[in-house]
């Protein structure tokens, strides 16, 4: 399968403290994608990495691909109760029409 | 704000009954694209479109037919319903969105089948 093995698939915190979540892919990796999905709801998109890129931040999120590995790791720092969310991989591969291929996802929790 | 819309949240169907999903996108995107979700399998693609009339199959696109008749609007049927299709569908769009071509989803539509 194509599809991105996310690991841990469970993450349970305290607000303030630091989460990180990793993801990997047996097929190479193109454009990374990394989406938040609230419960019962929909998919938004977080932050792209480039093949090209090493590291990219947005706000408090800091997201890595290592493309030799083929994996990336996404890092919220000075999580808030309302990051409690389901977060997914999701990478372009060689494919065109933007089709991706998704993780199994990680389910955060963070307690006030 | 750009938007995806999926007509119906929550649905609930009989084994054999044929099922419409609908998804609408304001975006003027070419490509657009049906998900199922399941617990512990993440998104799986059914089906996804990348103009009027054209399609592809996806990962698991048995059971499954889609229709796409206008560039907005992208349907997903399910001819006779069985219940392993009780599931949560996800519609995306694709285009250009802060800078970089990313999906857009919608809410999502949860469907029963009893």
């Amino acid at each position: 399968s194509q599809q991105g093995e996310e690991d841990p698939q469970a993450l349970s915190i305290q607000e303030g403290e630091n989460a990180t979540m990793n993801c990997s892919y047996k097929t190479s990796i193109n454009n990374l994608q990394w989406y938040r999905q609230n419960s019962g709801r929909g998919l938004v998109h977080l932050i792209l990495i480039r093949s090209n890129e090493r590291e990219k931040h947005s706000g408090r999120l800091r997201v890595t691909l290592d493309t030799s590995k083929k994996s990336s790791s996404l890092l919220i720092t000075a999580s808030r109760a309302a990051d409690t969310a389901s977060y997914f991989c999701a990478n372009a591969g060689g494919t065109s029409y933007g089709k991706l291929t998704f993780g199994q996802g990680t389910i955060l929790t963070v307690h006030p | 704000d750009v938007k995806v819309t999926q007509s119906s949240r929550y649905l609930v169907k009989r084994t054999g009954e044929k099922v419409f999903l609908e998804c609408v996108q304001d975006m003027d995107h070419e490509n657009m694209f049906w998900y199922r979700q399941d617990p512990g399998l993440g998104l799986r693609l059914i089906y996804f479109s990348y103009d009027v009339k054209m399609k592809e199959k996806g990962d698991i696109p048995e059971g499954y037919s889609v229709s796409r008749e206008k560039k907005e609007r992208f349907s997903l049927i399910l001819e006779s319903a069985s219940t392993n299709q009780t599931s949560m569908y996800l519609c995306a769009s694709h285009g250009r969105r802060g800078g970089a071509n990313v999906l857009t989803f919608g809410a999502g539509s949860r469907l029963t089948v009893l």
